[in-house]
């Protein structure tokens, strides 16, 4: 299975800060991730597909890049909606897996 | 728009079955471009893919190995849902379960979940 390691797990961030969270798979998946934001009793929503597609009605302010084994999830002026969990996940091979999450707290 | 609606049990004894049902609204479970996945999430175990069903002149389903032989996906296309039936549930099974739907495509290209269901919490327990 292709593991997905995500970094860091929780990071403390203030209104109108950048944060950029990073996503580590296990062999090349070419642009084959996505990321998805969840808040508490939600299911996850995505926010980005194939790497750095916005999804239709996701602010720009997330953004993503990355090939290879690296990918980055960039979140610019950060608005008080953004406190959540995001996770990344590959389609490039079955099992789908996802990272674990890393929380973005109030500071 | 495309609505995936959950139901099921909240509680399930051990050895015993677990099925979430997803109804759709908006779109059609036997539209062969598309692949209705079920995902389960946990504190322990996080975010865990567990298979997924696609409708092309029959149903194919791919399971995730570590539930292989355990689960079964089920469709019922008057009512337009699919079911997830998972049995000898343990405890290491309470989750929150999801329906959520991807594309799928017979050449390999990116796919993602959108939308989801609202989820399930199932507590396996006596």
């Amino acid at each position: 299975d292709i593991q997905m390691t995500q970094s860091p797990a929780s990071l403390s961030a203030s209104v109108g800060d950048t944060v950029i969270i990073s996503c580590r798979s296990s062999q090349k998946i070419s642009s084959y991730v996505n990321w998805y934001q969840q808040k508490p009793g939600k299911a996850p929503k995505v926010l980005i597909y194939a790497v750095a597609s916005l999804q239709t009605g996701v602010p720009p302010r997330f953004s993503g890049r990355g090939s290879g084994t690296d990918f980055t999830l960039t979140i610019s002026n950060l608005q008080p909606e953004d406190f959540a969990t995001y996770f990344c996940q590959q389609s490039y091979r079955l099992p789908r897996t996802f990272g674990q999450g890393t929380k973005v707290e109030m500071k | 728009q495309v609505q995936l609606q959950q139901s099921g049990p909240g509680l399930v004894e051990p050895s015993q079955t677990l099925s979430v049902t997803c109804v759709v609204s908006g779109d059609s479970v036997t539209r062969s471009s598309v692949a209705w996945n079920w995902i389960r999430q946990s504190p322990s175990r996080g975010l865990e893919w567990l298979g997924r069903t696609n409708y092309r002149s029959q149903w194919h389903n791919d399971y995730e190995e570590a539930v292989k032989g355990r689960i079964i996906f089920s469709a019922d296309t008057s009512k337009n849902e699919i079911s997830l039936h998972l049995n000898s549930v343990s405890p290491e099974d309470t989750a929150t379960y999801y329906c959520a739907r991807s594309y799928i495509s017979v050449i390999q290209k990116p796919d993602w979940f959108d939308p989801w269901g609202q989820g399930t919490l199932v507590i396996v327990s006596s």
